[in-house]
């Protein structure tokens, strides 16, 4: 997991609540991501940045939103727009300036009671 | 732990056998590609990358195999351990784009 810190693994919610995903980085990178996996599938991209204080669309982004204050922080907030929010959240860093490969966090489990 | 592995493809071996993982990738512009591991409950790791302009690569215990004509990936690993037993995706990008795109993993198991 090197240098990617997300908290809580473990994360319950009520339905129709907002809830923030952190996802910490201590390895320099200028590009992060959020992905979603759910059970039998790949990893879907949510949102990604490449540098502080801008941020694209994934291929699902409807439901949840991002900022990107700090170079080394980028949470995620899954809003009661999602609809289907119970799933495995991973967080990703990249080097944008020498290699192509993700490092990814420890994920975190949220589900919506 | 995380049961990312429900309805995946399954490829199980007996230990000491040598697996064969495949991924057929679909965009033809891509040019490199990546093997990540996934143990249960735990973010994917990096095992192997190829570019586009090499067909074989070999670390340690695994061997990534690219052809480019049916655009197809394989992830071979030699003398299979209980510990190789996880979900292997694969991934791959075209240059000038930031993102990855995943394949939906095989999980493979490994008896003892």
């Amino acid at each position: 997991d090197g240098g990617i810190t997300q908290s809580p693994k473990y994360l319950f919610r009520k339905e129709g609540q907002n809830v923030t995903l952190s996802c910490e980085q201590n390895l320099n990178h200028d590009a992060m991501y959020w992905y979603r996996q759910d059970p039998g599938q790949g990893l879907r991209l949510i949102y990604y940045s490449q540098i502080v204080n801008d941020f694209q669309k994934g291929d699902i982004a409807e439901g949840y939103s991002v900022s990107r204050e700090k170079k080394e922080s980028f949470p995620l907030t899954v809003t009661s727009a999602q609809k289907n929010p119970t799933a495995f959240y991973l967080c990703a860093t990249r080097d944008r300036g020498t290699v192509d490969e993700q490092f990814f966090g420890p994920g975190t489990r949220l589900t919506v009671l | 732990g995380e049961s990312v592995g429900l309805h995946l493809p399954t490829l199980s071996v007996q230990e000491g056998d040598n697996s064969i993982i495949n991924c057929a990738y679909s965009n033809s512009a891509s040019d490199y590609f990546i093997w990540y591991k996934q143990e249960s409950g735990k973010g994917p790791q990096f095992i192997i990358d190829i570019r586009s302009n090499m067909d074989k690569r070999q670390g340690q215990r695994v061997t990534v195999l690219l052809n480019k004509t049916v655009k197809h990936l394989s992830l071979q690993i030699a003398a299979t351990q209980p510990g190789d037993s996880a979900v292997y995706f694969c991934a791959e990008n075209e240059s000038g784009y930031s993102t990855l795109t995943f394949g939906k993993g095989t999980m493979l198991l490994v008896s003892p």
